[in-house]
């Protein structure tokens, strides 16, 4: 069985940098593409970017300038790192697999969500 | 880019259908045919129910249904069931690696 598990610090300081790891159980990461979503309370989902078994990766266009994920093989984990975080970033941060190569807005297999908050 | 556009909530009594509609644009719902739709329940990670506008993942009910016409795509929920009563979110490719989702919509099932 699939699983997908995100963890990290669930309070962060504003101007400061969120770092959140997702690992995947039952998987090779090393295969499909590999995302990170967030909700903010009450409030819509937003894709954040995703990174592939080869590397690549595409970022929100609104959130390029501050985020990067990458990913390590020999864990079997993809990292989110977001900079310069403000209140407006509070939110529960979802890792998602990516349904197909071909299919770039359809994920299949959700982690359990982790809830970061931005605050002094 | 802009989210797409849905209504913020919609309602059924037990066993009528009801529709969800997601309005985009020409850039992202109207040019692709990757349109997704997600249930999610309150403190619950969504769960995919239909991609490529109308396609069903394995295990997902036949009563939900997926479709499109120009730049408006649709979820319809047939044979409501109060198990259904739950948020749903549409997403869209939008073009150079980027997509785009919906606000959400609220499905009472009175």
């Amino acid at each position: 069985q699939v699983q997908l598990q995100e963890s990290g610090p669930g309070l962060v300081k504003p101007s400061e940098t969120l770092s959140l790891t997702c690992t995947v159980s039952g998987d090779s990461i090393n295969s499909q593409y590999w995302n990170w979503i967030r909700q903010p309370p009450g409030k819509g989902l937003e894709w954040i970017g995703y990174i592939n078994y080869r590397g690549g990766s595409s970022y929100n266009p609104s959130l390029k300038s501050r985020v990067t994920i990458s990913v390590d093989m020999s864990k079997n984990q993809f990292s989110l790192s977001l900079n310069s975080v403000t209140t407006a970033d509070t939110a529960v941060y979802y890792c998602a697999r990516q349904l197909a190569v071909s299919s770039m807005n359809s994920f299949d297999l959700w982690g359990q969500g982790t809830t970061v908050t931005v605050s002094p | 880019q802009s989210a797409l556009t849905q209504p913020p909530s919609a309602s059924g009594s037990p066993g009528q259908s009801v529709t969800i509609s997601c309005t985009g644009t020409s850039s992202d719902v109207g040019n692709y045919k990757y349109v997704s739709w997600y249930q999610q329940f309150p403190g619950i990670a969504p769960k995919l129910i239909i991609y490529e506008v109308n396609k069903r993942p394995s295990g997902v009910p036949e009563r939900f249904s997926g479709s499109k016409s120009g730049n408006t795509a649709s979820l319809t929920v047939s044979g409501l069931q109060v198990e259904d009563e739950a948020d749903y979110f549409c997403n869209s490719y939008a073009g150079s690696n980027n997509l785009v989702f919906g606000g959400g919509t609220r499905l009472t099932v009175l």
